[in-house]
């Protein structure tokens, strides 16, 4: 199945930093997605990306859908203490159906 | 809207036993996904079901099976419970089109097997 590298596994950073974490598939994607998981929660969907090049805001954090379509970029501006998580980025399984293959997440942490 | 729900939020069980864990989508959301959460592996699919159909498997023995209602609430099932299928059991709803895989999460059923 599809692989999907996620780096960097972990972040420490100050807050008020600007943070980037991307993502590579093995495969191409029509679909990316970034989410964030808070302890003990399902993750949320933060930003869906179905275009290349396609450049996505929500709040502070952009996304970008790769023109290759084998990778996807995640920044938070000026993150804040509620910021830290685990990030994962996501794309679809194929064949038609709903399932998501994940990359292993990036932990951000931040020290005020 | 609601969002997914899951029950039970923790179980405890002993191996060899055998489990059932419950979701239910969002209202009008007719694609759940279940997925199993562990620090070693991450986030892996485990099964989709579509209008009470699985339409994708992931790479898990049999002992781990799934079904949904014509109401769209699903239920996974794992028999002859193993150390290892301690995890978060996570179950996703979509809308089930195919041109877009926006998958929201319920907040998961951690399992402990001893």
């Amino acid at each position: 199945g599809q692989q999907l590298n996620q780096s960097p596994q972990s972040m420490f950073i100050q807050e008020g930093e600007d943070v980037s974490m991307n993502c590579t598939s093995s495969s191409i994607f029509n679909t990316w997605l970034w989410y964030k998981q808070d302890p003990g929660e399902g993750p949320v969907l933060l930003i869906a990306l179905y275009k290349a090049g396609e450049l996505t805001s929500n709040g502070r954090l952009t996304a970008q859908f790769g023109i290759t379509r084998k990778d996807s970029f995640l920044n938070i501006s000026a993150s804040i203490p509620s910021d830290v998580g685990i990030y994962f980025c996501a794309g679809p399984l194929g064949g038609g159906a709903d399932g998501l293959t994940f990359g292993k997440g990036t932990h951000l942490i931040i020290q005020p | 809207k609601a969002g997914v729900t899951q029950t039970p939020r923790y179980l405890i069980k002993t191996r060899g036993q055998q489990v059932t864990l419950s979701c239910s989508p969002i209202s009008g959301h007719r694609s759940v996904s279940w997925y199993q959460q562990t620090p070693g592996q991450g986030l892996q699919f485990l099964f989709e079901y579509f209008s009470e159909t699985q339409r994708n498997k992931g790479n898990f023995p049999g002992r781990f099976s799934g079904r949904q209602f014509s109401n769209s609430r699903s239920e996974m099932n794992v028999s002859t419970l193993e150390l290892g299928d301690s995890a978060l059991y996570l179950c996703a709803s979509g809308s089930g089109g195919q041109l877009y895989n926006e998958q929201f999460f319920g907040p998961g059923t951690r399992l402990t097997v001893l």
